[in-house]
């Protein structure tokens, strides 16, 4: 069974760093084709997909926030983190991690989520 | 980059049936899969590769492609269906994915 679970500050100023980390168990990420991703959802706002990393390392990230944002594997196995600078107001979000698998396309698990507030 | 359009809003009395569609160009070439998101829980895959249904989404659920639309279908709609539902595919030209503006459905 794969489970997901997001953590982190749920309340930041902005120009601060956020940083999350994505705790996840029935699967590993050193397994062939195994994807994390992230995607956030302003409130009462559609989807937007941020980024990925591969069992291989290989990274995708959205271009709106590739300048800003960095997905890496956490120094447990099962974790992935994500790093994202500068934050805004605008990237107040529930911020939640997924599964998927390189080549199928859809995120098949998704974690709870976890709310993020950025204000001054 | 590849662009999916959703209606808002979709409405449905119980007992009858719901279709959600989804815009894009040639979509029939991309494997489409959709989400339903309850208020307050986070987005549940109910089909992907535009009709194929994970384990545990009754056959109530079922889904086409065809041209510009692909169209989720949800048969003898329940109250329990109430959500706002997003179509996704996978951008092979720039290797990411791509999310529909979501649409609600009510059950009236």
């Amino acid at each position: 069974q794969i489970t997901l679970k997001e953590s982190g500050p749920q309340v930041m100023k902005p120009t601060q760093t956020l940083t999350l980390t994505c705790t996840f168990s029935g699967f590993s990420l050193t397994t062939g084709g195994v994807g994390v991703g992230w995607i956030r959802q302003p409130p009462g706002k559609a989807l937007q997909w941020l980024g990925i990393i591969y069992w291989d390392d290989d990274k995708r990230y959205s271009p709106s926030v590739q300048r800003r944002l960095t997905i890496t594997k956490g120094t447990s196995k099962n974790q992935v983190v994500l790093t994202m600078i500068n934050m805004d107001p605008v990237d107040t979000a529930t911020y939640y991690c997924v599964h998927t698998r390189r080549g199928f396309g859809a995120f098949d698990m998704w974690g709870q989520g976890t709310m993020v507030t950025v204000s001054s | 980059s590849y662009v999916l359009t959703q209606s808002p809003s979709v409405s449905v009395a119980p007992g009858q049936t719901a279709r959600v569609t989804c815009g894009g160009n040639n979509i029939a070439t991309k494997n489409v899969h959709w989400y339903r998101q309850k208020p307050g829980q986070a987005p549940v895959l109910v089909l992907y590769n535009d009709s194929d249904r994970p384990s545990g989404i009754p056959e109530r659920f079922s889904g086409s492609s065809s041209g510009n639309t692909a169209t989720l279908t949800i048969s003898r709609v329940a109250a329990g269906d109430e959500a706002d539902y997003y179509c996704q595919v996978w951008d092979d030209n720039s290797d990411r994915p791509v999310f529909g503006g979501g649409a609600k459905l009510t059950v009236l």
